[in-house]
């Protein structure tokens, strides 16, 4: 069984919808992902906080919004969606930085989303 | 940055025949290495991982990969493959600063 956990696993919207995707860790990890992938491509990293903090920011469009309410918890809002970001959006968590960080990912099973 | 190159879109092998995936990485200083396994719709589930140490790694179902600094490489390997490991297989570099980079993964197929 997977520890990170995503809601919800399928969501059709509209262009004009707002809504957000959520996922949640209780493995004490410090440092949380978002990644798109279309089919038959590898994840792609949009998003990665680092003790709350958004570090890593792989220049994705302003109709996805990360939120990290706490250590625990990720969100990523979406607004205005394109066809085109319809895709598997996982979110996944690791260590965070420090001396016994090895970056070991630990995934959700995704959330697949179609945008009408 | 660091990336990945798995040269093989597509492998089939007929099942109880022996497996080999390859990997070849690019990164400035050592690399901690990953493989990864994805059946169709789900998550990624973690094969086995390289971080330092023995260069032979161990990992779940049967699989194991081999770190070769000189060729850059981490290639993943299975003796006899079951019908249930047709996958898509990724292999992935990262580091400490939580920057990991997929190659564009290997689909097997395995044949009755």
């Amino acid at each position: 069984d997977t520890e990170v956990t995503q809601t919800p696993k399928h969501l059709v919207m509209g262009m004009t919808n707002k809504k957000s995707l959520k996922c949640e860790q209780h493995m004490g990890h410090r440092a949380m992902y978002w990644y798109k992938q279309k089919a038959k491509k590898p994840p792609e990293l949009m998003f990665v906080y680092s003790y709350e903090k958004l570090s890593i920011n792989e220049s994705v469009p302003s109709r996805f919004s990360p939120e990290c309410p706490n250590s625990s918890l990720l969100n990523l809002h979406l607004h205005a969606l394109q066809p085109e970001d319809s895709a598997l959006y996982l979110c996944a968590s690791s260590q965070g930085q420090g001396a016994s960080n090895t970056g070991e990912l630990f995934f959700g099973e995704g959330s697949r989303l179609t945008v009408l | 940055a660091q990336s990945v190159t798995q040269p093989d879109i597509h492998i089939t092998v007929s099942e109880g025949a022996s497996l080999e995936l390859r990997c070849n990485y690019s990164y400035g200083a050592t690399p901690y290495l990953f493989w990864y396994v994805q059946s169709p719709g789900q998550g990624l589930q973690l094969l086995l991982k390289y971080f330092s140490g023995d260069t032979l790694v161990q990992g779940i179902k049967g699989f194991e990969a081999e770190f070769k600094r000189s060729q850059s490489s981490f290639n993943l390997r299975k003796p006899s493959v079951h019908w249930s490991d047709a996958a898509e297989y990724f292999c992935a570099v990262g580091g400490w600063n939580n920057d990991m980079r997929f190659g564009a993964g290997t689909r097997l197929t395995v044949k009755p």
